[in-house]
């Protein structure tokens, strides 16, 4: 069994829709936890930091982490077609090595 | 400023070859670490350098190696290529390393290689 698990997708959703991609782990020592988006043929960039368990916003993104049920979210609002790339989640116990999950590629319909 | 860059971008190589992909990190930043991407596995760690000094290495066999130079550049090699080794190899730089804070990691546009 993976450290991380995530749901592969793809995910085909309208524009303006609410997207949630999620992520669960087993490894009780992570405790930074991140969300990259990767564009085709692009590296992965940060979208979302989260320093153990909380929420957090940034524009239309927020993230959500549950160490308790070890469990974190990413919900995107309104949703763009710009939206469209590979979400990325990935945890760290040290912040420098880092756990990724298998990404979920996400289009968003015009 | 600069982002990370990657050289080269497209590599093509049989099986039994070496290969060195090199990396340059943004201006200032010390560390650099090495990550192998492929559908199969997704991001994989492979090592990470700070202050020329391999810090943590993932778990991959000792074909896979690398350096950092005095200017924080880094190179990962790779010896006696196997089919499986075909895969997105990405390079990320962080700002510095201190155990216990949170260095946010800047990625590569990565070097696809692919293994006849």
């Amino acid at each position: 069994q993976k450290e991380v698990e995530q749901d592969p997708g793809p995910l085909s959703v309208p524009e303006g829709a609410i997207v949630s991609l999620n992520c669960t782990y087993s490894n009780s020592a992570f405790q930074y936890f991140m969300w990259y988006r990767q564009y085709s043929r692009k590296g992965p960039e940060l979208l979302m930091y989260t320093y153990s368990s909380g929420n957090k916003e940034d524009g239309r993104f927020t993230a959500q982490v549950d160490k308790s049920s070890k469990y974190i979210s990413l919900f995107i609002r309104d949703s763009q077609p710009s939206d469209s790339a590979t979400y990325l989640c990935a945890m760290s116990g040290s912040a420098r090595q880092l756990t990724f999950g298998s990404g979920t590629q996400l289009t968003v319909l015009p | 400023k600069a982002g990370v860059t990657q050289t080269p971008r497209y590599l093509i190589k049989t099986r039994g070859q070496q290969v060195t992909l090199s990396c340059s990190p943004i201006s200032g930043h010390r560390s650099v670490s090495w990550y192998q991407q492929t559908p199969g596995q997704g991001l994989q760690f492979l090592f990470e350098y700070f202050s020329e000094t391999q810090r943590n290495k993932g778990n991959f066999p000792g074909r896979f190696s690398g350096r950092q130079f005095s200017n924080s550049r880094s190179e990962m090699n790779v010896s006696t290529l196997e089919l499986g080794d075909s895969a997105l190899y990405l390079c990320a730089s962080s700002p510095f390393q201190t155990s216990g804070s949170y260095n946010e990691q800047f990625f590569g546009p990565g070097t696809r290689l692919t293994v006849l």
